[in-house]
């Protein structure tokens, strides 16, 4: 099994229902996030980003919010499939510099 | 177009023994970077390069070496393993570092230092 995020919250959603999954970041100067998925096995991937002159971006069945004044982002994901089931990550980026990663959320869809 | 290619997937490494782990991306990304990641830390940065030629230290690059001869190659090296290098390590590449584009990952390597 998969070692990495044993320790990690976990969000348990009905097949169907709407997830809301937050990220508390920590530069106020970001400027650019992104939240990524992770499946079982498998390296991160990109699902959707924002920079910091927005506070909202739609993608397919997914939404980021950006909050700048509480430094909170989130990410919603509309009708929860079962291949949604893996671990999320917001990451932010401030004007170039490296990334920094959150710890990250499992998202467990329940049949 | 292949994208970020890590190998070996698994290795089993004795204390104190070498290995690189490979990487090599085919979309001629400028940026290329390794991390580490470990139950509910995240993603850590090892060693990071803007380019060919020039590579530079990340969050925790004690015990690791990297250098960059080419721009789709960024190996990285464990020169004597210790079992706090226990983890899986991905490669990750970006077209270009300063105007914030989002990574590849590659698949990933677990490492166990027995």
């Amino acid at each position: 099994g998969e070692s990495v995020g044993l320790h990690l919250p976990t969000l348990s959603v009905q097949e169907g229902d709407n997830s809301i999954i937050n990220c508390a970041y920590s530069n106020s100067a970001s400027d650019y996030f992104i939240w990524y998925k992770q499946e079982s096995g498998k390296g991160p991937q990109f699902i959707i980003d924002i920079r910091s002159n927005m506070d909202k971006r739609q993608g397919q069945r997914v939404t980021v919010l950006l909050n700048k004044t509480v430094k909170h982002l989130s990410l919603q994901i509309a009708a929860t499939q079962p291949g949604d089931s893996a671990v999320y990550f917001c990451a932010e980026n401030n004007y170039g510099q490296n990334f920094v990663f959150g710890p990250g959320t499992r998202l467990s869809v329940l049949p | 177009n292949a994208g970020v290619t890590q190998t070996p997937k698994f290795q089993v490494l004795k204390t104190g023994q070498s290995m690189t782990l490979q990487c090599a991306q085919d979309m001629n990304h400028e940026y290329m970077s390794w991390y580490r990641q470990d139950p509910g830390m995240g993603l850590r940065l090892i060693h990071y390069s803007v380019g060919a030629g020039i590579t530079d230290q990340g969050e925790v690059p004690n015990g690791y070496n990297v250098s960059r001869s080419t721009t789709e190659d960024f190996p990285l090296r464990l020169l004597s393993a210790a079992p706090s290098q226990t983890s899986v390590y991905f490669c990750a590449s970006s077209y270009s570092s300063r105007l914030n584009y989002g990574y590849t990952f590659g698949s990933g390597t677990r490492l166990t230092v027995v």
